[in-house]
């Protein structure tokens, strides 16, 4: 049972590259989330799917692109990458209203 | 603007010593909070959490306070013990939000064998 995992661990773009961040998560879980975690500071919500086919913008979309077509998968496009887009990003799955089941993290570095 | 606040970076305790972790926030619609650890190259692993209907809730060596009136909720660990060192970060959601959560900026607890 792996949870929720998240690839690839590392990377690092050149500005104004893309990237898609993979999240997949094994739990049958509705609700998939997508946060990043800047030095410091704690987790922000940029995107959330309630259900394939259904996503919505949380604190920090700019930037961003999510899709929502399996239960199991929740990728987070970033189209043209921005230094203040460096940072760590976290992928997390619940069923509805119950605990977030968080993955190992993304560490994204925007030079 | 930061609606959930933990406002000790860092705290460092005796192993077998208490530890207490503190959280204030804003929002008077928060109804449901969570402490969540984290250890480095980790993603956040749920800890304890409580409802607003109550005031205590606990779990072995966690007990997590919340005091509604003044907005701040607490967690004591009780003996700590140096596996506890880790990164705690409270967290909140409304009663209308998708399970959205808010997270505090985080405490770096060190137990110290």
């Amino acid at each position: 049972n792996a949870g929720v995992t998240q690839t690839p661990k590392f990377r690092i773009l050149k500005i104004g590259q893309s990237m898609t961040l993979q999240c997949t998560q094994d739990m049958n879980h509705n609700y998939m989330y997508w946060y990043r975690q800047d030095p410091g500071m704690g987790l922000k919500l940029i995107y959330y799917s309630v259900g394939a086919g259904i996503t919505d913008k949380g604190e920090v979309p700019n930037g961003y692109n999510v899709s929502r077509s399996t239960t199991e998968d929740f990728p987070l496009r970033l189209e043209l990458a921005a230094p203040s887009q460096t940072s760590v990003y976290f992928c997390a799955s619940s069923k509805v209203l119950e605990t977030q089941y968080f993955g190992p993290g993304t560490r994204l570095l925007v030079l | 603007d930061q609606q959930v606040k933990q406002n000790s970076p860092s705290l460092s305790v005796q192993e077998g010593r208490i530890s207490i972790l503190n959280c204030d926030y804003t929002n008077s619609m928060f109804d449901y909070f969570l402490w969540y650890k984290k250890y480095p190259a980790e993603g956040p692993t749920f800890l304890i959490s409580i409802s607003s209907i109550k005031d205590k809730n606990e779990d072995g060596r966690f007990t997590v306070f919340l005091n509604k009136s003044a907005k701040h909720l607490s967690l004591h660990i009780v003996p700590s013990q140096p596996g506890d060192s880790a990164v705690y970060f409270c967290a909140t959601r409304t009663q209308t939000g998708a399970n959205n959560l808010f997270f505090g900026t985080g405490t770096r607890l060190t137990v110290i064998p």
